[in-house]
């Protein structure tokens, strides 16, 4: 089936503005986290959900980001007043959710949105 | 706290050497270990993983041994080749959370 799926996959914003990057988990897929990479790192843990519910929102930098999943699928990430320093890719995952997984469980990542803010 | 510390890149190999890409953990828990990896263009994919101690993940020619008396999770293959070039990262997800803690990552470019 479809793996997961980001969008945009670019975007680029003038310093200021408010961007809502979007997510689309692997069907059937409970758990969904948001990541931020910047250039040379690995990812850096954002927040994420259980369902429609937010579980941990512990890496969210500061208050100007937010995210959601409403009916628990589809989520998104908003960056109000946009700063260059918030410039980076961030990654969207989902998995089965440890309940379903039963076990160890594996996050499947997606291609991930490419945020530049001038 | 829990991390991941990965050998640093770049990484040149010419094709059919051997690779080793070193990765060690501090985890206050039971972690389980993983090895993603990224193509040019592509996002990441897990590659293998380990969830208990003396566990061996392999993947396309790739092994990784969960060592718990020196926590470590090295990244080995016996013979790269050219497609193997990407960026490789090494993470632990302990069982009391949901959090991924990712290396920073080693650049791996294998010439012919």
């Amino acid at each position: 089936g479809a793996g997961v799926s980001q969008s945009p996959r670019y975007k680029v914003t003038k310093r200021g503005q408010d961007v809502a990057l979007r997510c689309d988990p692997i069907s059937g897929h409970v758990s969904l986290y948001w990541y931020r990479q910047a250039l040379g790192q690995g990812p850096e843990f954002l927040t994420y959900f259980n369902y429609e519910a937010q579980q941990d929102k512990s890496g969210l930098p500061n208050d100007r980001f937010s995210a959601e999943r409403p009916e628990g699928s589809i989520s998104t990430l908003t960056i109000q007043r946009t700063e260059q320093r918030d410039s980076a890719m961030y990654r969207c995952a989902s998995s089965l959710g440890r309940r379903l997984a039963g076990g160890t469980d594996t996050q499947y990542f997606g291609p991930g949105t490419r945020l530049t803010v001038l | 706290g829990d991390s991941v510390t990965q050998m640093e890149g770049p990484v040149t190999l010419s094709e059919e050497a051997f690779l080793t890409i070193n990765c060690t953990y501090t985890a206050t828990g039971y972690p389980s270990l993983f090895w993603y990896v990224q193509y040019p263009g592509e996002g990441l994919q897990l590659l293998l993983k380990a969830t208990k101690a003396d566990d061996k993940g392999s993947n396309k020619g790739f092994e990784a041994t969960y060592r718990k008396e020196t926590t470590s999770f090295h990244l080995e293959k016996g013979s790269v080749q050219v497609s193997d070039s990407a960026v490789y990262f090494c993470a632990l997800s302990v069982n009391t959370g949901n959090q991924f803690y990712f290396g920073t990552g080693t650049s791996l470019t294998v010439i012919p």
